[in-house]
């Protein structure tokens, strides 16, 4: 199976400051990766994702990066907001029919 | 939000008990995955179902039992249940096969406490 690790496991920011979460994996057929938005109590929400042709992806403040070779993809927050304090999973998807294996998570705190 | 819905939201249940979890896939989608996530940790893949069969199994025993639907919808049973067995639940909806794309759907979760 595959060997996810997400990096760091908390991040504190200041508001306005950019903040960069990098998660590893083993699986060299993973094509596919999510980042996923945790809100304490809440289901985890797509924020981006990549497709291994793509190097990197963009949406507005929000952006993820794809190192295939190196098995390694980040996501990066610009002017960090309140409102991003959550915690973060990468997912790389582990085969062909729509199987995820989660880090364990980044808990981002962006402090006003 | 998600069109993916799960019930009950909450569940206590003591241990040794039985436990269903209910969860409706979003429009479209034929494919649900189960997850498991412990306070603290990240989503772990139970097992999911597509068009009503077992379709790939994570490292969880056979305690862990799984039905899904003509409709797709999806249950996930729980028997003699243990204290670790506490976490909230989570379903994914996808669409595989014909068409299929990348993207998962979470519902809200169910919160299953073993006492």
């Amino acid at each position: 199976g595959e060997n996810v690790e997400q990096h760091p496991s908390t991040l504190s920011v200041q508001e306005g400051d950019s903040a960069v979460i990098k998660c590893t994996y083993s699986d060299s057929a993973s094509n596919y990766f999510p980042w996923y938005k945790q809100e304490l109590g809440k289901r985890p929400q797509l924020i981006i994702d990549i497709r291994s042709n793509v190097g990197e992806k963009k949406d507005q403040r929000i952006a993820v990066t794809l190192n295939k070779t190196a098995k390694h993809f980040s996501l990066h927050i610009t002017e960090t907001q309140p409102e991003d304090s959550a915690v973060y999973f990468c997912a790389p998807k582990w085969d062909n029919f729509n199987k995820f294996y989660f880090g364990s998570g980044t808990k981002l705190n962006v402090k006003p | 939000e998600t069109g993916v819905t799960q019930s009950p939201t909450h569940l206590i249940k003591t241990r040794g008990q039985q436990v269903t979890l209910r969860c409706s896939s979003q429009s479209g989608h034929n494919t649900v995955s189960w997850y498991q996530q412990a306070l603290g940790q990240g989503p772990q893949f139970i097992f999911q179902y597509y068009r009503e069969e077992e379709n790939g199994r994570g490292n969880f025993p056979p305690r862990f039992s799984g039905l899904q639907f003509p409709n797709y919808s999806s249950e996930l049973n729980v028997n003699a249940l243990e204290l670790d067995d506490s976490a909230l639940y989570l379903c994914a909806s996808s669409r595989g096969g014909q068409g299929a794309t990348d993207t998962q759907y979470f519902g809200p979760g169910t919160r299953l406490t073993v006492l």
